[in-house]
C-alpha cells in the first residue's frame, strides 16, 4: 500500500537552528511530492513540490527539500528558524497511478520554534 | 481571485443529527476534492469531483455520507446521521482543468465536532 512516513510528530527546535523535518514514502514508481504547512486557524498552503528535474526544491519563507530516490526520502530543512514558522507541516504524494489526482499525506509533524 | 470557501469554519451537532458542509471552489476550477483529517492522524482523501461528476468517490467512509456538486460550481458534503468517529477536519480544495493534485488550493476547513 502507498504509504507516507513522516518521524515525529512534534519537533522543537530554538530561534535561529536548523529545521529538518523528516519524510519517506512508499513507491514503486515516480511520485510527485508536496509539503503543506498548516498555521493556527488557516487552511494548507503549498510549502514546496516536487514533480520532475532538478532534486532540490526551493519553496517559501526560506524553506527547501530533496528528493533523494535512493533513500525514498523528501525532508524539510530551513537554515534558521523563525517564530513565525510554529506550524504543522505534512509531507504529501501523489503517485503516477491511475490515482494520479489524489494525495496521500502523512500524519503531520507539528513544529514549535523556542527563544 | 478569491480562494477556496468552506463554511461553516466550525460545526457542532449530537450524534444523530444532519450536517452540511459546503466548498466554494476557484471560480473555474473543474477539479474539486474533499479530504479529512481525524485528531492525529493523516488527511485522508475523500472524493473527487470533475466539474459535476464524481471521478473518484473511493475515499467515502460509507453511505452516510453524501457529497453532491450542483452545476459544477459549489459541493456539500452531508452527514446523516452523524456518528461519534465523524468528528475532524474536512478540507476542499480545487485545481484546475489538468492540474490534478500539482495545482490544488485547499480552504481552511470545516472542524466537525460530534458529541
Amino acid at each position: 500500500a502507498q504509504s507516507v512516513t513522516q518521524l515525529g510528530s512534534h519537533v522543537s527546535v530554538s530561534e535561529g537552528a536548523l529545521v529538518l523535518l523528516r519524510c519517506n514514502y512508499s513507491s514503486s514508481v515516480p511520485p510527485y511530492l508536496f509539503w503543506y504547512v498548516q498555521y493556527p486557524n488557516q487552511g494548507l498552503q503549498l510549502l514546496l513540490k516536487y514533480t520532475t528535474g532538478a532534486t532540490l526544491v526551493k519553496g517559501i519563507n526560506g524553506f527547501e527539500a530533496e528528493f533523494k530516490k535512493s533513500e525514498t526520502s523528501f525532508h524539510l530543512t530551513k537554515p534558521s528558524a523563525h517564530m513565525s514558522d510554529a506550524a504543522e507541516y505534512f509531507c504529501a504524494v501523489r503517485y503516477n497511478t491511475g490515482t494520479a489526482s489524489k494525495l496521500t499525506f502523512g500524519t503531520g509533524t507539528r513544529l514549535q520554534v523556542t527563544l | 481571485e478569491a480562494g477556496v470557501t468552506q463554511f461553516p469554519s466550525h460545526s457542532v451537532i449530537e450524534k444523530g443529527q444532519t450536517v452540511t458542509l459546503r466548498c466554494d471552489p476557484i471560480s473555474g476550477h473543474d477539479n474539486l476534492y474533499w479530504y479529512r483529517r481525524v485528531m492525529g492522524k493523516e488527511i485522508k482523501f475523500l472524493l473527487h469531483f470533475v466539474k459535476e461528476s464524481k471521478q473518484d468517490e473511493s475515499g467515502m467512509p460509507n453511505n452516510r455520507f453524501l457529497a453532491e456538486r450542483t452545476g459544477g460550481t459549489y459541493s456539500t458534503l452531508k452527514v446523516q446521521p452523524a456518528e461519534l468517529e465523524d468528528s475532524g477536519v474536512y478540507f476542499c480544495a480545487s485545481s484546475q482543468k489538468g492540474q490534478g493534485a500539482r495545482g490544488y488550493t485547499f480552504g481552511s476547513g470545516t472542524r466537525l465536532t460530534v458529541v
